[in-house]
């Protein structure tokens, strides 16, 4: 079955790089994708990347893909207060229909 | 642009009372979407419309039914509200369903006694 998994929780000092994981187990993903939440807030898309590239820079973002361990990682550089969030990953399949499945999320937080 | 919108932001009901979430959006996109969101899990699809017309089941369609209105409105109805129900539910669009990306509105905090 699908499931997207990610780690609860990730503390970084401001000004360091932050890096948040997420682990799929569908190979037929066609796009993965990054989505922030701020708090009472709804999600917000950070970014996303085919399935078959390995690598996307946006900015302070980079997206990494491992398509051979369906492992996804996005780093943010230079971390900022305002980057504390919660973190979500998501797959997006189609079989039968369209489903996109989301990870519980990662929630960041940025100490000064 | 508004993006997407949803009413109300907030909803107490009463269990066994029944209402209708609301979402609509100004993007002209053919494909809407209902989550629910619980503490500590992702999100999870309710129902979809992949287009105008045309409404399919989710992962948790259980106790809900969708009316996709027109283009731009698509809703979902709680007809005996169940306290498992107690969630935030968010409304996203998208142009298509695949690669395009799904756009979120800012929630409906429910809660269900």
């Amino acid at each position: 079955g699908e499931d997207v998994e990610q780690s609860l929780f990730l503390s970084v000092r401001e000004g360091d790089s932050s890096v948040i994981n997420c682990t799929y187990t569908d190979s037929s993903s066609t796009y993965l994708y990054w989505y922030k939440q701020e708090p009472g807030a709804g999600l917000q898309l950070l970014t996303y990347i085919f399935s078959n590239m390995d690598m996307k820079q946006d900015q302070r973002l980079t997206v990494l893909l491992n398509k051979k361990d369906k492992h996804l990682s996005l780093r943010i550089a230079d971390t900022q207060t305002g980057d504390s969030a919660i973190y979500f990953c998501a797959e997006s399949i189609m079989d039968s229909s369209y489903k996109l499945i989301f990870g519980s999320g990662t929630r960041l937080l940025v100490r000064p | 642009n508004a993006g997407v919108t949803q009413t109300p932001k907030f909803q107490v009901l009463k269990t066994g009372q029944s209402m209708t979430l609301q979402c609509a959006q100004d993007m002209n996109h053919n494909s809407m979407y209902w989550y629910r969101q619980d503490p500590g899990m992702g999100l999870r699809l309710i129902y979809y419309s992949a287009s105008e017309g045309t409404t399919d089941k989710g992962e948790v369609p259980n106790g809900y039914n969708v009316s996709r209105l027109n283009k731009r409105e698509f809703s979902l109805r709680l007809e005996s509200a169940a306290p498992s129900q107690t969630s935030v539910y968010f409304c996203a669009s998208s142009k298509l369903q695949d690669p395009d990306t799904q756009y979120f509105g800012p929630g409906t905090r429910l809660t269900v006694l």
